[in-house]
């Protein structure tokens, strides 16, 4: 499969903790992008991190991707209840024609 | 600017009945996209358009499956006849200029068939 594997599938932390997830993936992409979907609702994009860019903030997130490794990671700081959610990666692949989404972690918030 | 819209948000049906959901992808938007979701299977493409076209249809299940998409403003996906293992949530997105762009999705369809 060419989907984005995340890891882990589910993640339980207290508030006010960092929350990191990872994603890897197959072969060479074009671009990486992270959404979060809350129960009941659909995918929102949080970022997007090109192939030749090694860091991306946004807010309270900070995504970075390391393309030897095949790999990215997503690390929401100072996690509150509202972030409870699954967060899913999806590279598009080089040469590609669609984005492949993973099966998603999902983050539990404890208040 | 409202986002993509679908409907209906919940659909219940009997096994055999023909299911229309629908969508309005977000205005200048050039490619429409249909996914559904199930605990076993995740989230998958099951078809998308460009400029009203569709490209690539390989994820629709069977030929029971269908999509059009009429014009820029509005596409459906009709099951007929639908099944039980059809129910999932079927969403819809859609995204501007380039194939690789964030895609934008709607809320979408509960579809449970009985």
């Amino acid at each position: 499969s060419q989907q984005g594997e995340e890891d882990p599938q589910a993640l339980s932390i207290q508030e006010g903790e960092n929350a990191t997830m990872n994603c890897s993936y197959k072969t060479s992409i074009n671009n990486l992008q992270w959404y979060r979907q809350n129960s009941g609702r659909g995918l929102v994009h949080l970022i997007l991190i090109r192939s030749n860019e090694r860091e991306k903030h946004s807010g309270r997130l900070r995504v970075t991707l390391d393309t030897s490794k095949k790999s990215s990671s997503l690390l929401i700081t100072a996690s509150r209840a509202a972030d409870t959610a699954s967060y899913f990666c999806a590279p598009f692949y080089t040469g590609g024609f669609k984005t492949i989404f993973g099966a998603g972690t999902r983050l539990f918030v404890k208040a | 600017d409202a986002g993509v819209i679908q409907s209906p948000r919940h659909e219940v049906t009997e096994m055999g009945q023909e299911v229309t959901l629908r969508c309005k992808p977000i205005s200048g938007h050039d490619y429409l996209f249909w996914y559904r979701q199930t605990m076993m299977r995740g989230l998958e493409l099951l078809i998308y358009f460009n400029n009203n076209v569709p490209i690539d249809d390989s994820g629709m299940p069977e030929d029971r499956f269908s999509a059009k998409m009429p014009n820029a403003s509005f596409s459906t996906l009709k099951i007929q006849p639908s099944e039980p293992r059809d129910s999932a949530v079927y969403f819809c997105a859609s995204s501007f200029q380039q194939i690789n762009q964030p895609q934008h999705f709607g809320d979408g369809t509960r579809l449970s068939i009985l």
